[in-house]
């Protein structure tokens, strides 16, 4: 496993259409977490999963924005009528179960969004 | 998580060492000190972490306080890879616990 997997590297998407942005965990990582960089800013927390479960989606928007880690496959942030201001980078991590958690996060290398 | 004060940016000469300072005077006994880095338009990457002892590893070395308020990353000999965002993060190792980043320091290598 060469690491957290994120697809696609580059989204374009004109504005009102659906953006679906995909992350693998590494091998073993049952927790995924969802951050968003707008550009020339900070990585701010989105949304903390497990398997089947929503744990934290804090740093969510309460409108368009969804995620999902089903039991079987990536998990899925899902934009839907995607806005100008929705452009950024959006970075997924994973790590091991809690207790085992002392190394921290594995970042992929995210999706950039671009809303045209 | 407790609260991190970094330098904004900072530069050093390549092959010369590289000294991040980070101060966190709010840190609790449980709570641990990481390094992240970004280097730009990637994901962040772990770099090193510690509790109360000095740390080193591959990439560099953590040195901690003994009040535990202040920290200090060394890269031992800077090459211009190293430009990046670093961030400072004091936080339980526990998946529950956010990685929360703060602004870090954006470090310039130069030749």
């Amino acid at each position: 496993n060469a690491g957290v997997m994120q697809n696609p590297r580059h989204l374009v998407r004109r504005r009102g259409q659906e953006a679906r942005l995909r992350c693998s965990p590494m091998k073993g990582h049952s927790h995924v977490y969802w951050y968003r960089q707008l550009p020339e800013e900070g990585l701010k927390f989105m949304v903390y999963l497990q398997k089947e479960n929503i744990i934290d989606e804090s740093g969510m928007p309460k409108e368009r924005f969804s995620a999902e880690f089903p039991k079987e496959g990536p998990s899925i942030l899902r934009i839907q009528q995607v806005v100008r201001g929705d452009s950024a980078a959006y970075f997924c991590a994973s790590s091991l179960p809690s207790g085992l958690s002392l190394y921290g996060y594995t970042f992929g290398s995210g999706t950039r969004l671009t809303v045209v | 998580d407790a609260k991190t004060t970094q330098p904004t940016s900072m530069d050093c000469a390549e092959g010369r060492a590289a000294n991040l300072p980070c101060n966190h005077s709010t840190i609790s006994g449980n709570e641990y000190v990481y390094w992240y880095r970004q280097i730009h338009s990637q994901g962040p990457q772990y770099i090193i972490h510690g509790l109360k002892n000095n740390e080193t590893n591959e990439m560099a070395s953590l040195i901690i306080t003994e009040d535990r308020k202040s920290s200090t990353l060394i890269l031992p000999h800077a090459t211009l890879r190293d430009t990046a965002v670093y961030y400072c993060i004091v936080r339980i190792p526990n998946a529950g616990n956010m990685l929360t980043f703060g602004g870090g320091t954006r470090l310039m290598v130069k030749p």
